[in-house]
């Protein structure tokens, strides 16, 4: 079983819609949730932490749930830029290692 | 600032040749990763240095040996290249060996290998 499953998309939204997905994780003992963001042929590039209480990032809101040993990342009125595909990271805290899912891909359309 | 550097950006190797791949930092960062990203697949580990001097296997680390030269740099050697081989390589750095911080990326090298 992957570390980091996630579901690979495409998500195809319009602009303006809102998009949400998961990522579920099998280590219990990880501590340190992130999501990645990575354009066609570039290098990933962090996109937010992700905290036990859940955060926002203005149209990013991240979320944990530790109990099912999922986080998810939704994002309201989509635009073009946000075409890319998304990547969980999980970490455990004594233990620099990151453990990278597949990546989700959103495509956002005019 | 270059952040973090790779060279070559591509590159194409028949069975059995060396190469290696280049990786320098100018964020004074202690630790640095070397990654492979394969389709469907995560970013897997091939080796890291948590600081200068150190470095250690991680999760696919057959085939390849590195070298940690100085602070700054990171070199990821093929010695006897395979078609398996083919991905792409991304270097990686983050600040002190501590905890988890943010990693930041170089822009890949497409290597193919025939």
């Amino acid at each position: 079983r992957k570390e980091v499953e996630q579901d690979p998309g495409p998500f195809n939204v319009p602009e303006g819609a809102t998009v949400a997905f998961n990522c579920t994780y099998s280590n219990s003992a990880s501590q340190s949730f992130f999501w990645y963001r990575q354009d066609c042929r570039k290098e990933p590039k962090l996109l937010m932490s992700v905290y036990s209480s859940g955060n926002e990032d203005g149209r990013f809101t991240a979320q944990l749930n530790r109990a099912s040993q999922y986080i998810s990342l939704l994002i309201r009125d989509s635009k073009l830029s946000d075409s890319a595909t998304y990547l969980c990271v999980v970490a455990r805290s004594n233990d620099y290692k990151l453990s990278f899912g597949a990546g989700t891909t959103v495509t956002v359309r005019a | 600032n270059a952040g973090v550097t790779q060279t070559p950006k591509f590159q194409v190797l028949k069975t059995g040749q060396s190469m290696t791949l280049q990786c320098a930092q100018d964020m004074n960062h202690n630790s640095m990763y070397w990654y492979r990203q394969d389709p469907g697949m995560g970013l897997r580990l091939i080796y890291y240095s948590a600081s200068e001097g150190t470095t250690d296997k991680g999760e696919v680390p057959n085939g390849y040996n590195v070298s940690r030269l100085n602070k700054r740099e990171f070199s990821l050697r093929l010695e006897s290249a395979a078609p398996s081989q083919t991905s792409v390589y991304f270097c990686a750095s983050s600040a002190p060996f501590v905890s988890y911080n943010e990693q930041f990326f170089g822009p890949g090298t497409r290597l193919t290998v025939l």
